[in-house]
Parts: structure tokens; C-alpha cells; sequence
């Protein structure tokens, strides 16, 4: 059973483009976080979704960062007109049952992107 | 609102050496209580948790955390390290309601020398 898949690895974009960064759950998970993780510091919830829904948005940035979780397909996180301090690891993790955010969430490796 | 602090923010220990890792939180009630490994370039993953019950909790890779109410902590521990030990550990706390985010300490990372 594969784990939580997520591309690219690695991303670069100059300052004002879009990133866009896909994370594919556990085949029977329906329900997907996002976090991301700057330099020194620990892990920052941003979203979490489930299929066609966002049930918790509090951690997002209120502009330019939207996300995604499709009937099909994986959950995109949309970062648009990206800025330095954008540049971070986004790590996404997926659960399969409805007890929320105490649920065992298993993570994927991260995309690393950075802004020039 | 949940928070959790990891007062250490690097520690190396001698390979077969005891390893006691520093997690401290603060919540109004009993919390829900995580620690996560990450390796290098890595995701994260659940070595363990608690909710309830017996305070003392085994985990994976040898791992135990024993959580204590009157010191709001819920430190890390294991006998003897392995070099492959090395990495970066989390811990995490979450609500019962399981309807509030979990909330991450900044980390300890772990070095083990020979």
C-alpha cells in the first residue's frame, strides 16, 4: 500500500508565480491536512480537507493560498503571486475515519519550495 | 487555545547511551499527546500517543513517553540509541474533540555519535 504521495519534491518559482503542489492520500483515506514547516520552527497546520469540502481553513493565509480536494484526483494547495516568504517545506498528511484532527496522521515527504 | 513547548532544541547522545526528550504543554483539560520522527528530507511519523489511560505509553522503535498531569509534560525516552535514531522529534497536542488542529512543538533534533 503506498504512502502518502506528494509532487514535486522540490519547486522553485521567482517571485509572482503561481505553485501549485499535489499531495495523493492513502488509498481509503479521505481526508486531507496540509501544514507547512519553515526553517527552525515546527509544523504549521494551514488546512484540511475532505473529498469536495474544507472542514477547517483557520491556518490558511488569507490571500493568494487556496487548496483543494477534488472527487477525483489529488488535493492541490495553490500558492499564487508567491513572495520569499513563501519558501518553506508544505507537508501533507492524510487519515482515513471521521474523529478529526486526533486521528493518526500519516505524512508524505513535503514539497520543498523556494522562492527567488 | 492548546500549546506545547520542546525546551531543547538540539541534544546529542553517545550511541547506547539513554535518551530523555523534553516535551511540555499547556491545555485546560487532559490533552491528547503525540510524538513524530523526521528524518532527513523525510515526512513525519507517529512513533506514539496517547489519549487515555495508562500514562506510561510504548511506541514504536523501542520508543515509551510518559505522560504527567501534575508536570504537564510527556517526555520521550528509550534505553539505548541507535545511530539510526538521528532525526528530528515533534511533539504534538491535540484536543479530545478532535475538532481543533493539532499544535506542534518546534522540535529537538537528535545526533548520535559514536
Amino acid at each position: 500500500n503506498a504512502g502518502v504521495m506528494q509532487n514535486p519534491r522540490h519547486l522553485v518559482r521567482r517571485r509572482g508565480q503561481e505553485a501549485r503542489l499535489r499531495c495523493s492520500p492513502m488509498k481509503g483515506h479521505s481526508h486531507v491536512y496540509w501544514y507547512r514547516q519553515l526553517p527552525e520552527e515546527g509544523l504549521k497546520f494551514m488546512v484540511y480537507l475532505q473529498k469536495e469540502n474544507i472542514i477547517d481553513e483557520s491556518g490558511m493565509p488569507k490571500e493568494r493560498f487556496s487548496a483543494e480536494f477534488p472527487k477525483e484526483g489529488p488535493s492541490i494547495l495553490r500558492i499564487q503571486q508567491v513572495v520569499r516568504g513563501d519558501s518553506a517545506a508544505y507537508f501533507c498528511a492524510s487519515s482515513p475515519r471521521t474523529s478529526g484532527f486526533t486521528d493518526t496522521q500519516y505524512f508524505g515527504p513535503g514539497t520543498r519550495l523556494t522562492v527567488l | 487555545a492548546q500549546s506545547v513547548t520542546q525546551p531543547d532544541i538540539h541534544i546529542t547522545v553517545s550511541e547506547g547511551a539513554s535518551l530523555e526528550l523534553r516535551c511540555n504543554y499547556s491545555y485546560g483539560a487532559t490533552p491528547y499527546l503525540f510524538w513524530y520522527v523526521q528524518s532527513p528530507g523525510q515526512g513525519l511519523q507517529l512513533l506514539l500517543k496517547y489519549f487515555s489511560g495508562d500514562t506510561l505509553v510504548q511506541g514504536i522503535k523501542g520508543f515509551e513517553a510518559e505522560f504527567k498531569r501534575s508536570q504537564s509534560s510527556f517526555n520521550l525516552r528509550k534505553p539505548s540509541v541507535h545511530w539510526s535514531d538521528a532525526a528530528e522529534y515533534f511533539c504534538a497536542v491535540g484536543t479530545p474533540a478532535g475538532n481543533t488542529p493539532l499544535v506542534f512543538g518546534k522540535g529537538t533534533r537528535l545526533s548520535v555519535i559514536a
